[in-house]
C-alpha cells in the first residue's frame, strides 16, 4: 500500500517561480526521502532528511519534515524547465530497509 | 563510474508466460530492491536482497520471486503472467544500510503482459 498522499497532485507554474509539494505519511519512520522522476524512467534521489532533523537545504531544494503531523515538504526555488518532472516522497525504515512512496506530485514547469 | 543497469528495456509477453528481469547494481553496493510501478502510481516495493537472501518482502504473491548472484547482481523472476502485472519495473541498489542514504534506481524495465 501507498504511504500516503501528495498534494497536489499536478502543477502548473511559470519558470522563475517557486514549486512547493506536501506530502503526509502513516507509519513511523526513520527519514522521508525525495525523488525525481522524469517521464516513466527512473527515479533520482534528491534529498534525505532524517526523523529529528526539521529542515534541509540542497542547492535550490529546500525539506521540511513535521512528525509530529507525519508530514513533509519540497521547495524547489526558482524552478526551470527542466524541472519538469514527476516528485515522490518516499518514507524509508532502517528496521525493515524498504521505502514507502507516496503517489507523486506532477510538476509542470513553464518556460 | 556505472550507475544502475537494467534489462531489458522493454518486454512484450503472454498472460500465463514466464518472465525474468536483471538488474546489476552501483559500484560499491552490496543489496538490491525490486520495486513495481503501476501507470500513475508510486512505486511499490516488491522484495530485498542482501548477501544472496531475500531480507525483506512486500505484498506481493509468490509468483514474484527473485534471486542474487554472488557479484551482487539480481533477477526478478514472474511466473504466470496476469494483467495486471504490466508496469515499469524498477531497481534500486544501495549499501545495506542504503535506507540511511537513499537509494540509486535504474531507469526501469517496461513490462506489457497481453
Amino acid at each position: 500500500s501507498q504511504q500516503g498522499e501528495e498534494d497536489p497532485q499536478a502543477l502548473s507554474i511559470q519558470e522563475g517561480e517557486n514549486a512547493t509539494m506536501n506530502c503526509s505519511y502513516k507509519t513511523s519512520i526513520n527519514n522521508l526521502q525525495w525523488y525525481r522522476q522524469n517521464s516513466g524512467r527512473g527515479l533520482v534521489h534528491l534529498i534525505l532528511i532524517r526523523s529529528n532533523e526539521r529542515e534541509k537545504h540542497s542547492g535550490r531544494l529546500r525539506v521540511t519534515l513535521d512528525t509530529s503531523k507525519k508530514s513533509s515538504s519540497l521547495l524547489i526555488t526558482a524552478s526551470r524547465a527542466a524541472d519538469t518532472a514527476s516528485y515522490f516522497c518516499a518514507g524509508g525504515s532502517s528496521n525493515t530497509g524498504k521505502l514507502i512512496f507516496g503517489q507523486g506530485t506532477t510538476l509542470q514547469v513553464k518556460p | 563510474d556505472a550507475g544502475v543497469t537494467q534489462s531489458p528495456t522493454h518486454l512484450i509477453k503472454t498472460r500465463g508466460q514466464q518472465v525474468t528481469l536483471r538488474c546489476s547494481p552501483k559500484s560499491g553496493h552490496d543489496t538490491v530492491s525490486w520495486y513495481q510501478q503501476a501507470l500513475g502510481q508510486g512505486p511499490q516495493f516488491i522484495f530485498q536482497y542482501y548477501e544472496e537472501e531475500e531480507r525483506q518482502r512486500g505484498n506481493f504473491p509468490d509468483r514474484f520471486s527473485g534471486h542474487q548472484f554472488p557479484n551482487y547482481s539480481s533477477e526478478l523472476n514472474v511466473n504466470a503472467l496476469l494483467l495486471g502485472d504490466s508496469a515499469l519495473y524498477l531497481c534500486a541498489s544501495s549499501t545495506f544500510q542504503g535506507v540511511r542514504d537513499g537509494y540509486t534506481f535504474g531507469s526501469g524495465t517496461r513490462l506489457t503482459v497481453v
